[in-house]
């Protein structure tokens, strides 16, 4: 069966710019959870949706959103870019949350900030 | 605030080893527990998960286990091969379904 789908793989973008990041998870998977990756900070949760409504948020600013569409396809947005966004974005699904099958990951979204 | 922790963050071994990485984390409270590997500029493969009321898991090469009580995992590869060079990334699931990573062990196995 397919994976988790990001798109796109790779995003450059300037300051002060904004950016919708897509997810698609594997079929039959309700939970949605997005990360961002970092060198300095490692990998650090966003936020967690389960059947279109958000479950858990990481502490990041106002600026990072996310949604999920009633197919459990997930959209994050970062609206004012800055340079310390940079990061690798990855999504990860679940059948439910936390269940006993563990999160899949995507490939991620490698976004940079010029 | 659960804080996971790997060690060491580096390791190099020549082939045919058999190794050990340790995880350890600091809430007990913990859902289940996962081992993931990284390849440079890639997403992150699942290797194996460890429910909270089990004590180990075991996928070809490798046996992770895991002692709730005292907060600690290890993820043991035996007989160490090229194609395990990676980095390796222990993520423990609290009760409200999010992930909490350590830095990750970055393995290394030369031929």
């Amino acid at each position: 069966k397919a994976g988790v789908t990001q798109t796109p793989r790779y995003l450059i973008k300037t300051r002060g710019q904004q950016v919708t990041l897509s997810c698609s998870p594997i079929s039959g998977h309700r939970s949605v959870s997005w990360y961002q990756q970092t060198p300095g900070q490692g990998l650090q949760f966003l936020f967690e949706y389960f059947s279109e409504t958000q479950r858990n948020k990481g502490n990041f600013p106002g600026r990072f959103s996310g949604r999920q569409f009633s197919n459990s396809r997930s959209e994050m947005n970062v609206s004012t870019l800055e340079l310390g966004d940079s990061a690798l974005y990855l999504c990860a699904s679940s059948f439910l949350q936390g269940s006993n099958y563990g999160y899949t990951f995507g490939s991620g979204t490698r976004l940079t900030v010029v | 605030k659960q804080e996971v922790t790997q060690i060491p963050a580096a390791l190099s071994v020549p082939e045919g080893e058999n190794l050990v990485l340790n995880c350890s984390f600091t809430d007990s409270a913990i859902y289940n527990l996962q081992w993931f590997r990284q390849d440079p500029g890639k997403g992150l493969t699942s290797l194996l998960l460890i429910q909270s009321s089990q004590r180990e898991q075991t996928s070809g090469r490798l046996n992770a286990s895991l002692d709730k009580s005292s907060g600690r995992s290890t993820l043991y590869i035996a007989a160490s091969q090229p194609g395990d060079s990676a980095t390796y990334l222990c993520a423990v699931c609290s009760t409200l379904g999010r992930l909490y990573f350590g830095r990750g062990t970055q393995l290394t196995v030369w031929p």
